[in-house]
C-alpha cells in the first residue's frame, strides 16, 4: 500500500524557518512526481510546489517562490520543503502528494499524506 | 495566478445529480485537458476523483464525472448519496507551469 508520513511541522516565528519531510513507501518514489498542496484553517486547498521524479525540474506558486524550496533524495524515498522567511499566512496544514506521472503537474495527486501542521506566531 | 471560480455550495437529495463548475481562464482550464477534482471529507486529506478532465482513478465510482467546455469544466454526481456530502476542488494545469486550485464547493445531501 502506498503510504506518505509528513513530518516537522510546529510552532515557528514570523522569519523563522522549518523543514518538512515525507517518507515514502510502497512505490517506486523515482517513477513519480511529487507535491505539496497546503490548506489554511477552515480554508480552500492551494497549491504550494512540486518535482519531478528525478528531481532535475522544480516548480513553485508565486505566493513562496524564493522562500521556499523543495527536494527529493530518491535513495532514502523521502521527499524535503524548506521554508524560509515564515509569514503569518503561511500557518496550514501540509500534504505532501504523490503525483500519477514523471513530470508533475499535469496528471493529478492520487495519494495523500494526512498532513503536518504549520503554524506562523509570534 | 488567481484561484479557479467554484460556486461556494451545492446541495441536492439523494438519488439525484448534481453538478459543480469551475470556471477558469484560455491560459489554465480552457488551454489544457488537465483538469482534476478532488474529493475532501471534514478533517480527512483530499482524494482524487477525476484527472485529465473526465478519467476516474481506479476505484471511483461511475456516478461521478468530468466534463469540460471552453473555459469551464465541470463535476456531476449522479444518484447521489449520503457519503458524498463532502468539499469538491477542481485544479488545473496553468501555463505557467504551476497548479491553480478552485476555492472549493460544499456539497449538501438535503
Amino acid at each position: 500500500d502506498v503510504q506518505l508520513l509528513e513530518s516537522g511541522g510546529g510552532l515557528v516565528q514570523p522569519g523563522g524557518s522549518l523543514r518538512l519531510s515525507c517518507a515514502a513507501s510502497g512505490f517506486t518514489f523515482s517513477s513519480y512526481a511529487m507535491s505539496w498542496v497546503r490548506q489554511a484553517p477552515g480554508k480552500g486547498l492551494e497549491w504550494v510546489s512540486a518535482i519531478s521524479g528525478s528531481g532535475a525540474s522544480t516548480y513553485y506558486a508565486d505566493s513562496v517562490k524564493g522562500r521556499f524550496t523543495i527536494s527529493r533524495d530518491n535513495s532514502k524515498n523521502t521527499l524535503y520543503l524548506q521554508m524560509n522567511s515564515l509569514r503569518a499566512e503561511d500557518t496550514a496544514v501540509y500534504y505532501c502528494a504523490k503525483d500519477q506521472g514523471i513530470r508533475g503537474l499535469i496528471k493529478g495527486l492520487d495519494y495523500w499524506g494526512q498532513g503536518t501542521l504549520v503554524t506562523v506566531s509570534s | 495566478q488567481s484561484a479557479l471560480t467554484q460556486p461556494a455550495s451545492v446541495s441536492g437529495s439523494p438519488g439525484q445529480s448534481i453538478t459543480i463548475s469551475c470556471t477558469g481562464t484560455s491560459s489554465d482550464v480552457g488551454g489544457y485537458n488537465y483538469v482534476s477534482w478532488y474529493q475532501q471529507h471534514p478533517g480527512k486529506a483530499p482524494k482524487l476523483m477525476i484527472y485529465d478532465v473526465s478519467n476516474r482513478p481506479s476505484g471511483i465510482s461511475n456516478r461521478f464525472s468530468g466534463s469540460k467546455s471552453g473555459n469551464t469544466a465541470s463535476l456531476t454526481i449522479s444518484g447521489l448519496q449520503a457519503e458524498d456530502e463532502a468539499d469538491y476542488y477542481c485544479s488545473s494545469y496553468s501555463s505557467s507551469n504551476t497548479v491553480l486550485f478552485g476555492g472549493g464547493t460544499k456539497v449538501t445531501v438535503l
